[in-house]
């Protein structure tokens, strides 16, 4: 299947610092990515659908210039946390839609543990 | 509204049983459904499915959609501890291709 990578799988900053969180498509290109944000035993909550060279579309409550998502090139998008806090603190988690023929999956990277002291 | 709902929330079966998740959902102009396993980290991908009827399998799961009824089914054979796991529905829907989520059902399955 499709590969997803997502760098760095553990980050833990300070307060008020800025965290960038890079996805990656390995194997094939993608011209959607999704940013997810998840709580402890709660489900996946969208933040934002980013698309190559266009402006991210935030969902409702999600700030977009706390959240700066940037998607340069069909294989990269990233997440940056502009001046983190301890409430930000979670498991931020991209997807990458393969729409190459006879697919159209999304698939997930492993997820990005940040932690806000 | 678009709305995906998964039923049970959570189970406990024993090694060797069958369980049958359920999903549900009411979405304008529905795609595709699909499952996933989430354990300690992100979700990896089993199922996609867009035709009524069709079964999927892949090993000891498998899936079917009816989209006249609109639900979807997962099915797992002969259970193993390592099938523990929170099993995520999702629907593609929408022109902007984001996915409508389940709560998801958390399996544990005892030894």
């Amino acid at each position: 299947g499709a590969v997803v990578s997502q760098h760095p799988s553990w980050v833990i900053c300070k307060s008020g610092t800025s965290v960038k969180i890079e996805c990656r498509s390995l194997d094939f290109q993608a011209t959607t990515m999704f940013w997810y944000r998840q709580f402890p035993k709660q489900s996946l909550m969208l933040m934002a659908t980013s698309n190559e060279g266009s402006k991210a579309t935030y969902e409702q409550g999600v700030e977009k210039d706390k959240f700066l998502i940037n998607h340069a090139s069909l294989t990269l998008s990233t997440l940056t946390v502009t001046s983190a806090h301890p409430e930000d603190s979670s498991f931020y988690i991209c997807s990458a839609r393969d729409a190459g023929e006879g697919t159209d999956t999304q698939y997930f990277g492993p997820g990005t543990r940040l932690t806000v002291l | 509204e678009d709305k995906v709902v998964q039923s049970p929330l959570s189970l406990v079966v024993h090694e060797g049983d069958t369980v049958t998740l359920n999903c549900s959902y009411e979405v304008t102009n529905f795609r595709s459904l699909l499952w996933y396993k989430q354990e300690k980290k992100a979700p990896t991908f089993l199922f996609m499915l867009t035709s009524s009827g069709i079964e999927k399998k892949s090993g000891r799961l498998s899936s079917i959609l009816d989209k006249k009824e609109l639900f979807s089914i997962l099915n797992i054979t002969a259970t193993q501890t390592g099938d523990s796991a929170v099993y995520l529905c999702a629907t593609d829907a929408g022109n902007n291709r984001k996915l409508i989520w389940g709560l998801g059902t958390s399996l544990a399955v005892n030894p």
